[in-house]
């Protein structure tokens, strides 16, 4: 499969642990986005990557999410502290740096805060 | 910020009926709109797209129609098959240089045999 992949696919954990997402985009990609879906919504976005860079950051991303993007290619979101309402899909999209703007998103991270 | 809303909530329609999904936004700079269906416990799947200097789009049984004066666009599903059946999401690109999406709050479609 050469989409975009997301490890793990389900994480529980307990309130006030700290968890991190990967995420592999389409090789050649440049632009990685991060998603957060809750049930019953559309995807809301969380913070987007040309390369290395973090280019922008939503209001939705409090201080307790930080996201990196080391060499360009996979992609880590760490969620510290975690609270209930961090319970989410996650989800990662990626796309050319064309101007095309077709995202292709992973099958995500469905994390649950007991 | 970019604001979308998306009707109706839920659609049912009988195999073989025509379905139409509307959505409207509201950064008039937008000038990309996909659409995204998505199956339960699975990602969004990108099935068709159209951009602002283009009206309509076509591929089989999808189209898409695109009014940039009234800022809506419109999905149009042909002869449905109880595949089709899943929640689609339409979407429009945030003017800014990350491109990101904004999304409409989804559309349950269901298909009865």
């Amino acid at each position: 499969d050469t989409g975009v992949s997301q490890d793990p696919r389900h994480k529980i954990t307990k309130r006030g642990q700290n968890v991190t997402f990967r995420c592999d985009p389409i090789s050649e990609h440049n632009r990685l986005y991060w998603y957060r879906q809750t049930l019953g919504q559309g995807p809301e976005f969380l913070t987007y990557f040309q390369n290395e860079a973090q280019l922008e950051k939503s209001r939705l991303l409090s201080d307790r999410f930080s996201a990196e993007r080391p060499k360009g290619s996979f992609s880590t979101l760490e969620i510290q502290r975690t609270e209930q309402g961090d319970s989410a899909m996650y989800l990662c999209a990626s796309s050319e740096d064309r101007g095309d703007d077709e995202q292709y998103f992973g099958p995500g991270t469905r994390l649950t805060v007991t | 910020g970019e604001n979308v809303e998306q009707h109706p909530s839920t659609l049912s329609v009988q195999e073989g009926d025509s379905a139409v999904i509307k959505c409207t936004y509201s950064d008039s700079a937008s000038n990309y709109f996909p659409w995204y269906k998505q199956e339960l416990g699975k990602r969004p799947q990108l099935i068709i797209d159209i951009r602002s200097n283009v009206g309509e789009k076509k591929d089989q049984r999808i189209a898409v129609t695109l009014n940039k004066t009234a800022k809506h666009f419109s999905l149009h599903i042909t002869e449905t098959q109880p595949e089709d059946s899943a929640v689609y999401f339409c979407a429009a690109t945030f003017s800014g240089s990350a491109r990101q999406l904004t999304f409409g709050s989804g559309t349950q479609l269901t298909v009865l045999p």
